[in-house]
């Protein structure tokens, strides 16, 4: 069972240059999220879509986009890199039970913006 | 102030020690509460939840006080295999972009 899976696992851009981070779960979850994740600062939401065919910004939204192609897959697009963005990037599914909201993550995307 | 707070550590224990980590969370509306553990370059992954009446999972306990709006994690007899970084997760309601996740706590065990 592959769970959430995340490509590519690293990647080195230049500022101005643009990418896609793909993401896909497995698992029949409705939601799916990107966060960032810096030192000392700990996950932040990028993006969420609770649902195919519905996406809402998070904490940090700016200068990112996504889509939601389908119940699987959730990409995440830079269009204009920035050494800010310079970070991890992980992807996540969820399911909502009695006990809460559990978030399962991919690998993670080292990315480096020169 | 940052919503969910936790001691970045580091904690540097010998193996056999018991250790706990302390986090606080500031929205008194939160509903569920989560431990995940984050090893070095790698993703979070679920550790355990935490109820309000205290629950254990063999060396791991864990606790919640409302009132306080505290939550702990304790861990008897320490192996070299808890070495890692230890996340509090607050649920603020219904819906995972209501989860907020602390900075983590990094743990060392040694030999």
């Amino acid at each position: 069972n592959a769970g959430v899976t995340q490509t590519p696992k690293f990647q080195v851009l230049k500022t101005g240059q643009s990418m896609t981070l793909q993401c896909a779960q497995d698992m029949n979850h409705n939601s799916m999220y990107w966060y960032r994740q810096d030192p000392g600062m700990g996950l932040r939401l990028i993006y969420y879509s609770a649902s195919e065919g519905t996406t809402d910004k998070g904490e940090v939204p700016n200068g990112y986009n996504v889509s939601r192609l389908n119940k699987r897959e959730f990409s995440l697009r830079l269009e204009s890199a920035a050494p800010s963005q310079t970070s991890v990037y992980f992807c996540a599914s969820s399911e909502e039970n009695s006990g809460g909201n559990i978030q399962y993550f991919g690998a993670g995307t080292r990315l480096s913006v020169l | 102030r940052k919503e969910v707070e936790q001691d970045p550590g580091p904690f540097n224990v010998p193996e056999g020690a018991t250790v706990a980590f302390n986090c606080t969370y500031s929205n008194s509306a939160s509903q569920s509460f989560f431990w995940y553990r984050q090893d070095c370059r790698k993703e979070p992954k679920l550790l355990m939840s935490v109820y309000s009446s205290g629950n254990e999972d063999g060396r791991f306990t864990a606790q919640l006080n409302r009132a306080s709006q505290y939550i702990s994690l304790l861990i008897r007899d320490s192996k070299l295999s808890d070495s890692a970084t230890y996340l509090c997760v607050v649920n603020r309601g219904t819906g995972g972009f209501k989860t907020i996740f602390g900075a983590g706590t990094r743990l060392f065990v040694k030999a």
